[in-house]
């Protein structure tokens, strides 16, 4: 699977729309890019994912550059309840594909 | 709508005790995964289980065993804890076969484990 790289944490106000970064530029061509976050003492939580068409739903958006060698996660209104560890994880899909979390990117909104 | 359960949340151990982290989903998933967390760093894979009847190891499965009890559980043993398995246990299971094998895992809250 595809090496990602995030900055390691990043504020926002609250209101404002938060956009999250990732590289992956070693990206092949079956691979998608999920987004989870991680909310202290809870177990992570499944936000999106995306092959290599922008996504929407009712949590964020994921806009992947038409080379698919980065992406980045909108959250359109930020919310205290924002704060989290961010995790742009890659992987090839197959029956038995497994989730390979790094560091992640600390997001602390403020309000 | 419980989606994937744990149990127990907290546990406290001595070393060489035995025990077993139960896991159970509602969502008639055919995949079921065990992963630890230690202070500071992401989740590694423990066990996983692909559908009913099969296991496969991940990352760091020395020390533990699993059983895929059934569709709906999938249990992770320690037989005898070690210092070194203090760790938030999390557990996550997902739907490969009616929607596509890119869907994603759901996570449990987590096992929250001391072994003095």
């Amino acid at each position: 699977d595809a090496k990602t790289t995030q900055p390691p944490s990043m504020d926002c106000a609250e209101g404002r729309a938060a956009n999250l970064p990732c590289n992956h530029s070693t990206i092949s061509g079956n691979e998608y890019v999920y987004w989870y976050r991680q909310i202290h003492s809870q177990g992570p939580q499944y936000i999106i994912h995306g092959l290599k068409n922008n996504e929407t739903n009712e949590m964020a958006s994921l806009i992947i550059t038409e080379d698919r060698k980065s992406s980045t996660l909108i959250l359109p209104h930020a919310t205290l309840r924002d704060t989290a560890v961010y995790y742009c994880i890659v992987s090839r899909y197959s029956n038995d594909y497994k989730l390979s979390f790094g560091a992640g990117t600390t997001v602390t909104v403020r309000a | 709508n419980a989606g994937v359960t744990q149990t127990p949340k907290f546990q406290v151990l001595k070393t060489g005790q035995s025990m077993t982290l139960q896991c159970a989903q509602d969502m008639n998933h055919n995949s079921m995964y065990w992963y630890r967390q230690d202070p500071g760093m992401g989740l590694r894979l423990i066990y996983y289980s692909a559908s009913e009847g099969t296991t496969d190891k991940g990352e760091v499965p020395n020390g533990y065993n699993v059983s895929r009890l059934n569709k709906r559980e999938f249990s992770l043993r320690l037989e005898s804890a070690a210092p070194s398995q203090t760790s938030v246990y999390f557990c996550a299971s997902r739907d490969a076969v009616s929607r596509g094998p890119h869907q994603p895992q759901h996570f449990g809250d987590g096992t929250r484990l001391s072994i003095l």
